[in-house]
Order: structure tokens, then sequence, then C-alpha cells
């Protein structure tokens, strides 16, 4: 058990919908990752955020956000949904220091868009 | 674009033998190498981790050698057992102040028979 939780496991949801991930990091890890894998395109980095802020963005969609409130839970929100937005959504978690660099996984969020 | 190279994309591998995954960046930023471990329906977790500043780091029957004038990576598993069937990641990051926006390769699937 990594200590990072993610809600839901499984979401299906038709296309042209909105959905919002959840995810809780670790206790007393300060930042948040999103990942998006898919099977062709491996583990793609979305989003980081870090005691609150964003710190760093990868190749997200601009139908994509995300935040990080002051409890440091994150929300990834996905809209206007479309087929190819089928994944599984990662959320990782760091300390946030420069001296470490492991992440920690949650299990994931499957989204299945019809 | 796929920062960092993984090959192969799968392999097999009878009980006791050598599994070796190799992997490739560009970025001469990267300076932090870790391997993650995937195991069906978890999420990634990391192996083992290695800085440009040693060219092998061995961690019980997992080795990473790196060569940094060839920008190339590679996790060798000694003695592969059947519970080391699992998919393989490497990754590279540059090291960054709250930073570890780590690029993925695209994965290695792992099956080890008995």
């Amino acid at each position: 058990d990594s200590g990072v939780t993610q809600t839901p496991k499984h979401l299906i949801t038709a296309t042209g919908q909105r959905v919002t991930l959840r995810c809780s990091p670790r206790s007393g890890d300060l930042s948040v990752y999103w990942y998006q894998q898919s099977l062709d395109q491996g583990l793609q980095f979305l989003i980081q955020y870090y005691n609150g802020e964003e710190r760093a963005k990868g190749n997200i969609l601009e139908r994509f956000s995300a935040q990080q409130f002051p409890d440091l839970h994150s929300e990834l929100n996905l809209s206007s949904l479309e087929l190819g937005d089928s994944a599984l959504y990662f959320c990782a978690s760091s300390v946030g220091g420069a001296n470490t660099g492991e992440l920690f996984f949650g299990e994931g969020s499957r989204l299945t868009v019809l | 674009q796929q920062q960092v190279k993984q090959s192969p994309q799968s392999l097999i591998v009878q009980k006791g033998g050598i599994s070796i995954i190799n992997c490739a960046y560009e970025n001469t930023a990267f300076d932090y190498f870790p391997w993650y471990q995937q195991f069906p329906g978890k999420g990634p977790a990391l192996l083992i981790a290695i800085r440009p500043d040693v060219s092998e780091k061995k961690e019980g029957r997992f080795t990473i050698s790196f060569n940094k004038s060839a920008k190339q990576f590679s996790l060798h598993i000694m003695d592969s057992q059947p519970g080391d069937s699992a998919t393989y990641f490497c990754a590279a990051s540059p090291q960054g102040r709250n930073d570890y926006k780590l690029s993925f390769g695209a994965g290695t699937t792992v099956t080890v028979r008995a």
C-alpha cells in the first residue's frame, strides 16, 4: 500500500460528459502528480502541484484541469470527454524536497468513455 | 515525443535466467534515473534508482548499469523468478527544487516462465 488513495477506481461515462478524479496523497507529501496511462502511450505526465500551486505542466489537454486544495488532496477534472480519453489515470505524490526522487503512485482510476 | 526510449517492448525469460531492459535518453539535464515496477491492477512502484555519479547500482537481484557518455542505462534482473513478472518502466528527471517531473519509457512487460 503506497498510502496514495484514488477515487473512483472505475468510471464509465459517455462522450461529451465531465468527470472528476480525486487523489489523497501520502501523509506529509506536498507534491501531487497526475499521469495518464494508455496502451499505446505509456505513462504520460499531465501536471504537478506543490503545496497548492501548479509547479509543472506536461501534455495536459485544455479540456483537462486540476487543482490541489489546502488539505493537499487533488482533483483532476476531465471535460468534453472523447473516446480517446479512455485510460488509466494515476496520481502520485512525493515529499517534494530536492533530495528525494521517489514518487508514490496510487492504484489508478480507470476511465472508460463510451 | 518520448524523451526516454525503452526496449524491448516485452520479453520472456526462463526461471533463473537474466532479464535485460535498455533505455536511452537525449536530455543532458536528466540526472536522476529510476526504474519502476508495475503489477497488473496496481500503480507503479519504485524498484531502484541511480544518479549519474555512479556507473552501477545493485540491490539484491536487480542491477542498474549507467553509461553517461552514451546516454544509456539498463536494468538487469538476475536469477529471474516468476514473481518478477511485471511491467518495468525506466524514467528520467532533471533535478529541480521541488520538481520531479519524471519522463517514463514506454514500458517492458517481463514474463518469467517457471
